[in-house]
């Protein structure tokens, strides 16, 4: 299967700890996006990275949060001293520019769960 | 900013049925992306349907068809002779097809095929 892969599926820590959630997006796609999944809400925008470049970041994305994509593979998201209300699925999107629709896949999701 | 509302938190029907899920959205744009997204339990999200916005003629897969009408800003989903396998989380989602294209979801429907 060469979708796209997200490791941990499922992460619990403790408050104030950092994370760290890796998305492994499908070969070559160029673009990666993030989006947050709380319970009974539909996902929320983070962030998206074009190749390396990070171009835009929700207001959702606060100063604990940082994401990655080293060499435009794969991308992590780090979350320092984690919260309570951090506690959501993360979810990865990847997709190919090549024309006016890109359709984005999705990874399976990282749950975390902050006690 | 664009919106997207479903306002049927869950639905149930018998197999073999038709099923029908709602939508609405709210944006000042012309053209645009509606797509329903199927996410089952403990998988990851798939596309099941995109409609552009300025293609008058309502987009079909196979069982699913949707009911677009711009000027009200409604965008159903129709699944005909429902599955087993058509239980999921179905949300609703728009994109503007210029920059980052990122996806902004409704608050999903929980479906329930019985048998």
């Amino acid at each position: 299967d060469t979708g796209v892969s997200q490791d941990p599926r499922h992460k619990i820590t403790k408050r104030g700890q950092n994370v760290t959630f890796r998305c492994d997006p499908i070969s070559e796609h160029n673009r990666l996006y993030w989006y947050r999944q709380t319970l009974g809400q539909g996902p929320e925008f983070l962030t998206y990275f074009q190749n390396e470049a990070q171009l835009e970041k929700s207001r959702l994305l606060s100063d604990r949060f940082s994401a990655e994509r080293p060499k435009g593979s794969f991308s992590t998201l780090e979350i320092q001293r984690t919260e309570q209300g951090d506690s959501a699925m993360y979810l990865c999107a990847s997709s190919l520019t090549s024309g006016t629709f890109n359709e984005q896949f999705f990874g399976p999701g990282t749950r975390l769960t902050v006690l | 900013a664009q919106t997207v509302t479903q306002s049927q938190p869950e639905m149930s029907v018998q197999e073999a049925e038709t099923v029908t899920l709602s939508c609405t959205y709210d944006t000042s744009e012309s053209n645009y992306y509606l797509f329903w997204y199927k996410q089952p339990p403990s998988r990851q999200m798939i596309l099941v349907i995109r409609q552009e916005a300025y293609k008058q003629q309502n987009a079909t897969e196979n069982r699913f068809s949707v009911n677009f009408q711009k000027a009200a800003k409604s965008f159903s989903l129709k699944i005909s002779d429902s599955q087993l396998g058509d239980t999921a989380m179905y949300f609703c989602a728009f994109m503007k097809p210029q920059g980052a294209q990122k996806l902004v979801f409704g608050q999903g429907t929980r479906l329930t095929i019985n048998p």
